[in-house]
């Protein structure tokens, strides 16, 4: 069982908007700007999408987007694209000085 | 350009020691800030991590498996070596090394399958 929360799957047709929440605790989502994401197709390595919670590294679309309210996280990802279709995990920085990640979540594309 | 590639045995015995290598290009594990950690991932499961040791030798395990590895470096050689001891089938995964500034992971290694079976 994973420390974060994370729903197993979500889904959305081309051009629609989808949100993956991310349920921690105050000791780590709620306490610290240190979450990330990262998107994982089927037999790749995960890539990172957003880091310090809402940052995107060079190169990710700005239809991928990331924020934070209380001990949940979450992604948004607008403009659904078919190669959209992927993994997505959350992780979080902890109280313990140690990182956690999320239980995954499965985004289909209708 | 940053690149990490992890090497290793692909099967292990249930009960040995796994021994695994990270070795990268690209930046250095002298440099303030910069770390490597280790991820798994079970086959059809979800990302799990393992450890992170820093730039200055500070080393972060997993609480549930901190009594079973052990994190080291090699800034000479561009290394990061992982043992993970009392190996089970459960431990079978891909495993990952990657490089981290901003405690998320921003470059991956291609991961590495290892199997645990007698």
């Amino acid at each position: 069982q994973s420390a974060l929360t994370q729903p197993a799957s979500v889904s959305g047709s081309p051009g629609q908007s989808i949100t993956i929440s991310c349920t921690g605790t105050s000791s780590d989502v709620g306490g610290y700007n240190y979450v990330s994401w990262y998107q994982q197709h089927p037999g790749k390595a995960p890539k990172l999408m957003i880091y310090e919670v809402s940052n995107r590294p060079s190169g990710v679309p700005d239809r991928f987007s990331g924020s934070k309210s209380g001990n949940t996280a979450s992604l948004t990802i607008s403009g659904l694209q078919a190669e959209d279709e992927a993994d997505y995990y959350c992780s979080s920085y902890t109280s313990s000085s140690t990182l956690e990640f999320g239980g995954g979540t499965k985004l289909t594309v209708l | 350009q940053i690149t990490l590639k992890e090497s290793g045995p692909t099967l292990v015995k249930p009960t040995q020691t796994l021994t695994l290598t990270c070795t990268f290009s690209g930046f250095s594990l002298s440099t303030s800030g910069v770390g490597v950690g280790w991820i798994r991932q079970p086959p059809g499961k979800a990302l799990e991590w393992l450890a992170l040791i820093y730039w200055d030798d500070d080393k972060r395990y997993s609480p549930s498996l901190k009594s079973r590895l052990t994190i080291t470096k090699d800034t000479s050689k561009n290394q990061v070596v992982l043992t993970m001891t009392n190996m089970d089938p459960v431990d079978t995964a891909t495993y990952y090394c990657a490089h981290t500034e901003l405690l998320c992971f921003d470059y991956w290694g291609q991961g590495t399958l290892v199997t645990v079976s007698s």
